[in-house]
């Protein structure tokens, strides 16, 4: 079993809609929880960083972490064709420890 | 802040050539930097973890003559693909996270796209 599951997609939703992407993960050790965004033929890039439970919101974006079911969230609101990437669920033991990803979703946004 | 970038974007060579690809932190220092490849429609799979100062620890099945890895300061992290063919085709992606606070996230650079003829 991967340590972090994720559903690849695609998921295609129209412009405007609210997204939710999850992820799962077997570890209880990890400590620190992220979603990462990348584009085609780009590296990915850090939107969300938590390492509690609970909701973090950035603009259109609320990440949500669920220990006690071992759950990672992230919602998108009134999604946007520029939207459309692979997000990336990751979670870490530690700072110096390598990412534990999950396989990436294929998010469209159609506008 | 927090700017990892990464250098060449997009190399194409004849089989048998060595590669090396450049990994900067721009605007902070890190310790410790780590190397991923991604094939198409697929996740990153960790190759290494680059340690300033000591060797690179490599991950089971990653062959560590193959890929070299250099990480001689702060702030740079570098590897070669010596004798390159064409199963190396593959996008390498870095990333690097601040050194001297644990809390800090990693931060990725914008991938090295490697096309060996």
């Amino acid at each position: 079993q991967k340590e972090v599951e994720q559903d690849p997609g695609p998921l295609s939703v129209p412009e405007g809609a609210i997204v939710s992407l999850n992820c799962t993960y077997s570890n209880s050790a990890f400590q620190y929880f992220m979603w990462y965004r990348q584009y085609s033929r780009k590296g990915p890039e850090l939107l969300m960083y938590t390492y509690s439970s609970g909701n973090k919101e950035d603009g259109r974006f609320t990440a949500q972490v669920d220990k006690s079911s071992k759950y990672i969230s992230l919602f998108i609101r009134d999604s946007q064709p520029s939207d459309s990437a692979t997000y990336l669920c990751a979670s870490v033991l530690s700072g110096n420890t390598p990412l534990v990803f999950g396989k990436g979703t294929r998010l469209s946004v159609i506008a | 802040g927090a700017v990892v970038s990464q250098h060449p974007s997009w190399v194409i060579c004849k089989s048998g050539t060595s590669v090396k690809i450049e990994c900067r932190s721009l605007d902070f220092q890190a310790t410790t930097m780590f190397w991923y490849r991604q094939f198409p429609k697929q996740s990153l799979m960790l190759m290494a973890t680059s340690n300033e100062g000591s060797k690179a620890t490599y991950e089971q099945g990653v062959e560590k003559d193959k890929f070299l890895i250099n990480h001689a300061s702060l702030t740079l992290s570098t590897l070669t693909v010596t004798s390159a063919h064409p199963e190396d085709s593959s996008f390498y992606i870095c990333s690097a996270r601040r050194a001297g606070d644990s809390n800090q996230p990693q931060h990725f650079g914008d991938g090295t796209r490697l096309s060996i003829l």
